[in-house]
């Protein structure tokens, strides 16, 4: 495979559930982001690792928890979430942080 | 608070026009200017990036630059029904960040056969 995955691309959740997303870039980059994009606003960066450590938490709520366990994988824990927290979720890498950002598929997430 | 202002459209043309898309930014600082294309449920595509003032081209792609008036464009010359697709404005630099990309909301473009 080449480029950023993500997996699922399509999940479903209740807002008792707790589930992960998972992006997995094969490009050799040193950055990775991840992004929400709702209806009818602009992308927003929620966070930003650079060599696995984490430089950006941009004020998005502790039911939303990043892991970044190696420059290849990133993903999002979720917990308890809210119907307004549907959206698509994107991740992004990035060779350097002021390099060009490169995006996976996103997972679509619904929340009832 | 940085801001990047785009017309929502959607803007339509026909097929073979030149298609304009305009961005406002408006943080005097910021230094590099992207433009991402978007097709609906698809994620953004890097189709053009600039630094400097004046034009860039790249195939039936110009992306044009105006610090002084804090303004970027992207003109889709010969445009096809396959540009149809959301175009996302975003700009890196400036206060606070160098690595920070800020979006507009996009111009929703449809090119008619």
């Amino acid at each position: 495979e080449t480029g950023v995955t993500q997996t699922p691309r399509h999940l479903v959740m209740g807002m008792t559930n707790k589930k992960s997303l998972k992006c997995e870039q094969h490009l050799g980059h040193n950055a990775m982001y991840w992004y929400k994009q709702s209806a009818k606003k602009p992308l927003e960066l929620m966070f930003v690792y650079s060599l696995e450590e984490r430089v950006e938490n941009n004020s998005v709520p502790s039911r939303f928890s990043p892991e970044c366990p190696n420059s290849s994988h990133l993903f999002l824990h979720l917990h308890t979430l809210q119907p307004e927290d549907s959206a698509l979720y994107l991740c992004a890498s990035s060779q350097l942080l002021t390099d060009t950002q490169y995006f996976g598929p996103g997972t679509r997430l619904t929340v009832l | 608070q940085k801001e990047v202002e785009q017309n929502s459209g959607p803007l339509s043309v026909p097929e073979g026009a030149i298609a304009s898309l305009n961005c406002t930014y408006s943080d005097r600082g910021s230094q590099s200017f992207f433009w991402y294309r978007q097709y609906s449920g698809k994620s953004p595509e890097l189709i053009m990036s600039i630094y400097s003032n004046g034009d860039k081209e790249d195939g039936r792609f110009t992306a044009q630059l105006n610090k002084a008036s804090q303004y970027v464009s992207l003109l889709i010359r010969d445009s096809q029904p396959s540009d149809s697709a959301t175009y996302l404005c975003a700009v890196r630099g400036g206060g606070g960040s160098n690595y920070k990309l800020t979006f507009g909301k996009g111009t929703l473009l449809t090119v008619n056969p």
